[in-house]
């Protein structure tokens, strides 16, 4: 299976802040990464889809790079309602195996 | 717009089984792929199973091959999980997700499973 691997496991940050969250597949998966954001008690929420693709409706404070074997991503300018845990995810092969999370906190 | 409505969770004992359903509306069905994919309490997701299209096509996570049964049926726009022989491992709450573009691109609210004697 292919691990995937997400750092910081949580980060602090305020409102207007720009992060970065990286993700490490444990072998190539081309850019077959997703990210996705989940709210406690919510669904997840698909962000970015093919690494670097912005879904449909996310504002565009929202952005992903990276091929291979990492990945990241990149929120411009925190907002309140970002304040959640972020997930990456690889589709390049089943199981389709996600990262731990990371945790964003308002500092 | 796309609606995935999950059912059928609940408090069960180990050993025992459930039926988890999936009603999928505003898109037709035939043209996806579904999945499901489950969140333990406090813990983060888990690719469960993925059913193909047209139903010819199954694969599961490794944790629950042998136990769990996808199914669709689309001519009643539903996807189901038949989770056999429960562990506690297995408590979670289960959701139904639609692929698309590689991507689990719209979700359901989710239905709880706890397993416990």
């Amino acid at each position: 299976d292919i691990q995937m691997t997400q750092s910081p496991s949580s980060l602090s940050a305020s409102v207007g802040d720009r992060v970065t969250i990286t993700c490490r597949a444990s072998q190539t998966i081309s850019t077959y990464l997703n990210w996705y954001h989940q709210t406690p008690g919510k669904a997840p929420k698909l962000l970015i889809y093919d690494a670097s693709r912005l879904q449909s409706g996310v504002p565009s404070r929202f952005s992903g790079s990276g091929s291979g074997t990492e990945f990241t991503l990149t929120i411009s300018s925190l907002q309140p309602e970002d304040f959640a845990t972020y997930y990456c995810q690889q589709s390049f092969t089943t199981p389709y195996t996600f990262g731990q999370g990371t945790k964003l906190e308002i500092k | 717009q796309v609606q995935l409505v999950e059912s059928g969770g609940g408090v069960v004992q180990p050993g025992r089984s459930l039926r988890l359903s999936c009603a999928a509306s505003g898109f037709t069905l035939r043209s996806y792929e579904m999945h499901w994919v489950r969140q333990a309490p406090g813990k983060g997701l888990e690719w469960v199973a993925v059913t193909s299209h047209d139903a010819r096509n199954e694969n599961y996570a490794d944790s629950v091959k042998g136990r769990f049964v996808i199914s669709r049926d689309n001519s009643k726009n539903m996807v189901y999980l038949q989770v056999n022989s429960l562990k506690e491992d297995d408590s979670a709450v289960y959701y139904c997700t639609r692929e698309g573009d590689w991507s689990f691109t719209h979700w359901g609210q989710g239905t709880p499973v706890t397993v416990s004697s």
